[in-house]
């Protein structure tokens, strides 16, 4: 079973609209998670952490359910910049400090 | 604010060549990491590094591939006889090591092995 797993897409979706990515992970010890986005050809960019209580900033809102083992990632009035693969990636402090990838998501925000 | 740094940005060499790449990861960092992409394919892990050795690597780090902290600043991958198959973007990342806190990515050198 994968370590992370995200829907790849892709999502186009209209200007304004909200969007909703999801992602499961499925080591329970896995301690601290993140979203970040990447353009095409570019570098994974941190977007946002991810805390137990939830957080947000801006139009991004970001849930963790530890229960679940799962994490989201919600854009609200989505603008044509925020057309990217976001990554969904999971972190593991105790065991060497590993980050884990999902496979990403890819979202076409579209006039 | 501080950033991660590598060179080149582009690096194109003959299939069986050694082709060394550079990183300057953030100064008060102590983790480093080596990822690989191919063109349309996900991020994949190659080698993490922690207190001058290897913390973990994956099933891709094979014999071709080394790291190396050279001088306490700089981090480089090598790859020793290059394939086609070697053809991605290389990202360096670094992170401090210290609970929550993410990784720091440089923007990467593109590989090319013709």
């Amino acid at each position: 079973r994968k370590e992370v797993e995200q829907d790849p897409g892709p999502f186009n979706v209209p200007e304004g609209a909200t969007v909703a990515f999801n992602c499961t992970y499925s080591n329970s010890a896995s301690q601290s998670f993140f979203w970040y986005r990447q353009d095409c050809r570019k570098e994974p960019k941190l977007l946002m952490s991810v805390y137990s209580s939830g957080n947000e900033d801006g139009r991004f809102t970001a849930q963790l359910n530890r229960a679940s083992q799962y994490i989201s990632l919600l854009i609200r009035d989505s603008k044509l910049s925020d057309s990217a693969t976001y990554l969904c990636v999971v972190n593991r402090f105790n065991t060497g400090n590993q980050f884990y990838f999902g496979t990403g998501t890819s979202l076409t925000v579209i006039p | 604010e501080p950033e991660v740094t590598q060179t080149p940005s582009h690096q194109v060499t003959q299939m069986g060549q050694e082709v060394i790449l550079r990183c300057v990861p953030i100064s008060n960092h102590l983790y480093f990491y080596w990822y690989r992409q191919i063109l349309g394919q996900k991020v994949e892990f190659l080698v993490s590094f922690y207190n001058n050795e290897i913390s973990e690597k994956s099933e891709i780090f094979d014999d071709q591939f080394s790291v190396e902290r050279p001088d306490g600043s700089n981090f480089t991958l090598k790859i020793r006889s290059t394939k086609l198959e070697d053809s991605a973007m290389y990202f360096c990342a670094s992170s401090e090591g210290s609970r929550n806190q993410p990784q720091h990515f440089g923007d990467g050198t593109r590989l090319s092995i013709l």
